[in-house]
């Protein structure tokens, strides 16, 4: 099983709709959470930390469940400037920077 | 831009060959991340270098290996290389190696073995 799964994707959406990502975590040693963007050819960028409480910048929105070791990003009012793929991203507590990433999920919006 | 620099860009090595990899930190930051992500997948952890020591190991063979310099600059070394090498390889820089520290992406090198 890998530590970090995603939904398979694509995700195709018209713009303007609201689009929901999924990943699980299997190691309950985690402890950072966060959602990363890559767009085709380029590196990743930190779109987002993930606490427990949730937390949204501007249409974005992320919450983290520990019980259920899941973690959820919310895209509202897509724009064609999102279409990218979408990395959930696990630091596991007293391993430094090793970063675990999932396998990526690819978000296309469409006009 | 993150500061983070990588060379060269692209790389076209044949099976068996031995390849080099640099990465130049971010300004003030001493620790350097090495990742692997092939085609349609994940970055994939493959080592990192505090302070010139190597801090943590990812699931790569010994024939990956690396080295950071005084200047926190960074080599990444891969010897016998095999088909499946073929990948994007990131730095990421962070200014320690603290469990809170956010790591920064350089643009990447894409190996390709033929």
């Amino acid at each position: 099983r890998k530590e970090v799964e995603q939904d398979p994707g694509p995700f195709n959406v018209p713009e303007g709709a609201t689009v929901a990502f999924n990943c699980t975590y299997s190691n309950s040693a985690s402890q950072s959470f966060f959602w990363y963007r890559q767009d085709c050819r380029k590196e990743p960028k930190l779109l987002m930390s993930v606490y427990s409480s949730g937390n949204e910048d501007g249409r974005f929105t992320a919450q983290l469940n520990r019980a259920s070791q899941y973690i959820s990003l919310l895209i509202r009012d897509s724009k064609l400037s999102d279409s990218a793929t979408y990395l959930c991203v696990v630091r596991i507590y007293n391993q430094g920077g090793k970063l675990i990433f999932g396998q990526g999920t690819e978000l296309s919006v469409k006009p | 831009e993150t500061g983070v620099t990588q060379s060269p860009t692209h790389l076209i090595k044949t099976r068996g060959q031995q390849v080099t990899l640099r990465c130049s930190s971010q300004s003030g930051h001493n620790t350097v991340s090495w990742y692997q992500q092939a085609l349609g997948q994940g970055p994939q952890f493959i080592f990192q270098y505090y302070r010139e020591e190597e801090n943590g190991r990812g699931n790569f063979p010994p024939r990956f290996s690396g080295l950071q310099f005084p200047n926190y600059s960074s080599e990444l070394n891969v010897n016998a290389l095999e088909l499946d090498d073929s990948a994007l390889y990131l730095c990421a820089s962070s200014s320690t190696s603290g469990d809170g520290e956010t790591q920064y992406f350089g643009p990447g090198t894409r190996l390709l073995v033929l």
